[in-house]
């Protein structure tokens, strides 16, 4: 069974710092890996999707990693802003079992400090 | 495109009381998934439609809680004799493909509490 997990829970920043979060699975058998951000009380904003061929997506200041063989990806963030400020999850999609249903970790609470 | 839309936003029930939460997905997007997410944690499974079918449920769906998604489009997703422990934000989201690899869009959610 897949397992999703998020270090740090939680991070504060100030502004301006580079910064990197990380995500890991114990099932290296995923089509893709997804992070999201999630503001307080709101739905999910899709950030990046790295499928499982790939090793790494960039869009604007963000940049995600994968490394299957480890199983590990990361979120780096470049030149943070008090607008970043939200949670980020990281979300796995696995070859069998369900068809198409996302594995969560618990999120990283991210504070950027103007 | 007006992206994922979920209504109602809020929801505050008493414990026992049935409640029904409306999904509309993102125009012709084939795949409609319910997730439900606790405080502090990630979302979790519930089930997800393919078209109209129903192709999967989690173990989290217990019989009291039912899924629709009578003409493809949008779904109902109901919650019978309501417990204090179903409190959480239920979020839908959908996929544009028939590909499980495609991105999944969420909407807003609805937060339900049960008193």
């Amino acid at each position: 069974k897949q397992e999703v997990t998020q270090i740090p829970a939680a991070l504060s920043v100030p502004e301006g710092e580079n910064l990197v979060l990380n995500c890991s699975f114990t099932d290296s058998a995923i089509y893709n890996l997804q992070w999201f951000r999630q503001d307080p009380g709101k739905g999910l904003t899709s950030l990046l999707l790295i499928q499982s061929s790939q090793r790494e997506q960039t869009s604007g200041r963000l940049n995600a990693s994968l490394d299957k063989s480890s199983g590990r990806s990361t979120l780096y963030i470049a030149a943070s802003q008090p607008g970043d400020s939200a949670t980020y999850l990281c979300a796995g999609l696995n070859y069998g079992g369900s068809q198409g249903n996302l594995i969560f970790g618990k999120g990283t609470k991210l504070s950027v400090k103007p | 495109d007006t992206g994922v839309s979920q209504d109602p936003r809020h929801k505050i029930t008493k414990r026992g009381q049935n409640v029904t939460f409306r999904c509309d997905p993102i125009s012709e997007h084939n795949r409609l998934y319910w997730y439900r997410q606790t405080l502090g944690q990630g979302p979790e499974f519930l089930t997800y439609f393919q078209n109209e079918a129903q192709l999967e449920k989690s173990r989290l769906l217990s019989d009291r809680f039912s899924a629709e998604r009578p003409k493809g489009s949008f779904s109902t997703l109901e919650i019978q004799r309501t417990e204090q422990g179903d409190s959480a934000m239920y979020l839908c989201a959908s996929s544009p493909r028939l590909s499980v690899t495609d991105t999944q869009y969420f909407g807003p959610g609805t937060r339900l509490t049960v008193l």
